[in-house]
């Protein structure tokens, strides 16, 4: 178990620049989450796959964010017209599909985004 | 938005003395789980309590959970200075598609 990885673990860009974030799930997962975690405050929800299908998006994730998860493998999530309001840790988790609940969700350490 | 909130927001103990979290939430669920989070880093699941069950132990950790009141403690016995680290709750709520909702966090201090 390698556990889940996130690239780049830091991001400082323009505002108004494009940046994409990659996260590797743990490779029998075929469950993948983005959350946003700002500073003091707990994850909040972006998005979800279930392999490759993208089963739910949160009122957070405006026109400017895409994520894929183009052969149920890894995931990339990206912000188009970077703002100062994107600034914050961006954090992917992934689980299995054992059963439909009580599964725990392993996270990755994180890319933090700060935009100048 | 979150959907719970932890009590108390901030906590500092003594290295040996035992750390208690609280955490409430709103609706029903399926399961509530406490995450740990080391500065700068990511959520390590550290235990989950299915809804049918009150209490539940791993190592020096203890959880109960109170469907009727909402509520969900965590207990860490005998601390260490190792566990200085926020703390979350966060609930797989039934009528969600198993996304977490996460509360604000309890930032635990151990002094050596």
């Amino acid at each position: 178990d390698t556990g889940v990885s996130q690239n780049p673990r830091h991001k400082i860009t323009k505002r108004g620049q494009n940046v994409t974030f990659r996260c590797d799930p743990i490779s029998e997962h075929n469950r993948l989450y983005w959350y946003r975690q700002t500073l003091g405050q707990g994850p909040e929800f972006l998005t979800y796959f279930q392999n490759e299908a993208q089963l739910e998006k949160s009122r957070l994730l405006s026109d400017r964010f895409s994520a894929e998860r183009p052969k149920g493998s890894f995931s990339t999530l990206e912000i188009q017209r970077t703002e100062q309001g994107d600034s914050a840790m961006y954090l992917c988790a992934s689980s299995p599909e054992r059963v439909r609940h009580n599964q725990p969700q392993h996270f990755g350490d994180g890319t933090r985004l700060s935009i100048l | 938005s979150q959907q719970g909130e932890e009590d108390p927001q901030a906590l500092s103990i003594q290295e040996g003395e035992n750390a208690t979290m609280n955490c409430s939430y709103k609706t029903s669920i399926n399961n509530l789980q406490w995450y740990r989070q080391n500065s700068g880093r990511g959520l390590v699941h550290l235990i989950l309590i299915r809804s049918n069950e009150r209490e539940k132990h791993s190592g020096r950790l203890r959880v109960t959970l109170d469907t009727s009141k909402k509520s969900s403690s965590l207990l860490i016995t005998a601390s260490r200075a190792a566990d200085t680290a926020s703390y979350f709750c966060a609930t797989d709520r039934v009528d969600s598609s198993y996304k977490l909702i996460f509360g604000s966090g309890t930032r635990l201090l151990v002094r050596p």
